[in-house]
């Protein structure tokens, strides 16, 4: 069976922090694909990041930050200096090899204050 | 291009009405996946679609819940009786590439309101 946990449920910093999502998974398939979603106050879900289970390589993408770690099952997300509209929900997600289902953490609310 | 376009946005009904939700995929998309979202249960895959063909309902929570999609545009999710539990905000997401690689394209969503 396929699991992830965001264990943060909630996340409060001041705008300008640095500040971690942590994702940790779990998943027998050796091949297998992660992802983050951003779910804004407006409730729509916003791709943000694939990675696949061989490419452990870091990605950064402007203030945005993944680090992929098979060896702890974890794929945390950094934002950088945050913004106020960073404030949403954000969700972990995993697709098994052998399957075509995405499963999703519970999500990590942030909330980025002045 | 047009997203994942879902109707309504919002409803409300009374329970034992009927309800239809709608979804309209990306065009070229041949996977279609309707999830719920409630405080309590977080996102959860009710069912998905490739080439039409619904390959796994196992998330449908019970008879009273139905999904078809009659072409390659055009998907509804069913309801019948509705229940205040079923209240939540149900959405539909496409896939185009390779079926466990690609990401999900997610329409707006559609809360629903059981009284």
């Amino acid at each position: 069976a396929q699991k992830v946990t965001q264990a943060q449920t909630e996340i409060s910093v001041v705008e300008k922090e640095d500040v971690t999502l942590d994702c940790v998974y779990e998943t027998r398939d050796t091949t297998y694909y992660l992802f983050w979603y951003k779910q804004p106050p407006s409730g729509e879900l916003v791709f943000l990041i694939r990675r696949n289970s061989f490419d452990e390589q870091n990605e950064i993408s402007g203030r945005y930050s993944w680090n992929f770690q098979k060896s702890t099952s974890s794929f945390n997300f950094t934002i950088t200096a945050s913004q106020v509209v960073d404030s949403a929900v954000y969700f972990c997600a995993l697709n098994p090899g052998t399957a075509s289902k995405l499963t999703f953490g519970t999500g990590t609310r942030l909330q980025v204050t002045l | 291009d047009a997203g994942v376009i879902q109707s309504p946005r919002h409803e409300v009904t009374e329970m034992g009405q009927e309800v239809t939700l709608r979804c309209k995929p990306i065009s070229g998309h041949d996977y279609l996946f309707w999830y719920r979202q409630t405080m309590m249960r977080g996102l959860e895959l009710l069912i998905y679609f490739n080439n039409n063909v619904p390959i796994d309902d196992s998330g449908m929570p019970e008879d009273r819940f139905s999904a078809k999609m009659p072409n390659a545009s055009f998907s509804t999710l069913k309801i019948q009786p509705s229940e205040p539990r079923d209240s939540a905000v149900y959405f539909c997401a496409s896939r185009g590439l390779a079926w466990n690689t690609g990401e999900l394209f997610f329409g707006e969503g559609s809360r629903l309101t059981v009284l």
